[in-house]
């Protein structure tokens, strides 16, 4: 069975322009997470979904962040515009039920 | 917000000994659930717990719900040097809708 997929792996890009973050979470599950991981702060939840509705978007931490799930399986995460202090990595997850499935995470680094 | 205190921070081991590490948190908690961390690569599901003292095994690895469903540990008995990585617990409120907290992980590095 396929997990979590997310593209890109990677992404380097310069300060200003918008980058956009892609997740298809594994089939059936009902809830899609957006984390994001660094050094300093650990893992960070950004927003999450139940049934392709956004139930909890506190940890955005600003409007250049945004996210859509047009489907159940697809989910978008989109910065714009990027600056270096958004370098990290993304991870997305789902789960049906308690236990979240992550994906292996796109690693942004804005120059 | 609630917050997980996950320790220790990190741990340096030689191979073939056993680990200890485990979260706190100062509310109660209906899950909770051990992941591990490798390089360059997403948490992956270890154990996952759902009533309080509940024990678990999951071939070297042994998990525990405490009793007062404010913490758990994780142990690894025998490491082996692909034990490396990092480990967080993981819990669900009570009363939360679905999203997870997640303590700061334990970073274990293993010498052969």
């Amino acid at each position: 069975d396929a997990g979590v997929i997310q593209s890109p792996r990677h992404e380097v890009t310069e300060m200003g322009q918008e980058v956009t973050l892609r997740c298809k979470p594994i089939s059936g599950h009902n809830s899609l997470f957006w984390y994001r991981q660094t050094m300093m702060r650990g893992l960070e939840l950004l927003i999450y979904f139940n049934n392709n509705v956004p139930i909890d978007d506190s940890g955005m931490p600003e409007d250049r962040f945004s996210a859509k799930m047009p489907n159940a399986s697809f989910s978008t995460l989109k910065i714009q515009p990027s600056e270096p202090r958004d370098s990290a990595v993304y991870f997305c997850a789902s789960s049906f039920g308690v236990t979240q499935y992550f994906g292996p995470g796109t690693r942004l680094l804005v120059l | 917000g609630q917050q997980l205190n996950q320790s220790p921070q990190s741990m340096f081991i030689q191979e073939g000994e056993d680990v200890s590490m485990n979260c706190t948190s100062s509310s109660i908690f209906n899950t909770w659930l051990w992941y591990k961390q490798d390089p360059g690569e997403g948490p992956v599901l270890l154990i996952a717990l759902y009533k309080a003292g509940e024990l678990t095994s999951n071939g070297r690895l042994t998990a525990q719900f405490g009793i007062t469903r404010k913490d758990s540990f994780l142990n690894i008995s025998a490491s082996i040097p692909s034990d490396v990585g990092i480990y967080f617990c993981a819990g669900r409120p009570r009363g939360s809708q679905g999203n997870l907290i997640f303590g700061k992980g334990t970073k274990l590095s293993v010498k052969p």
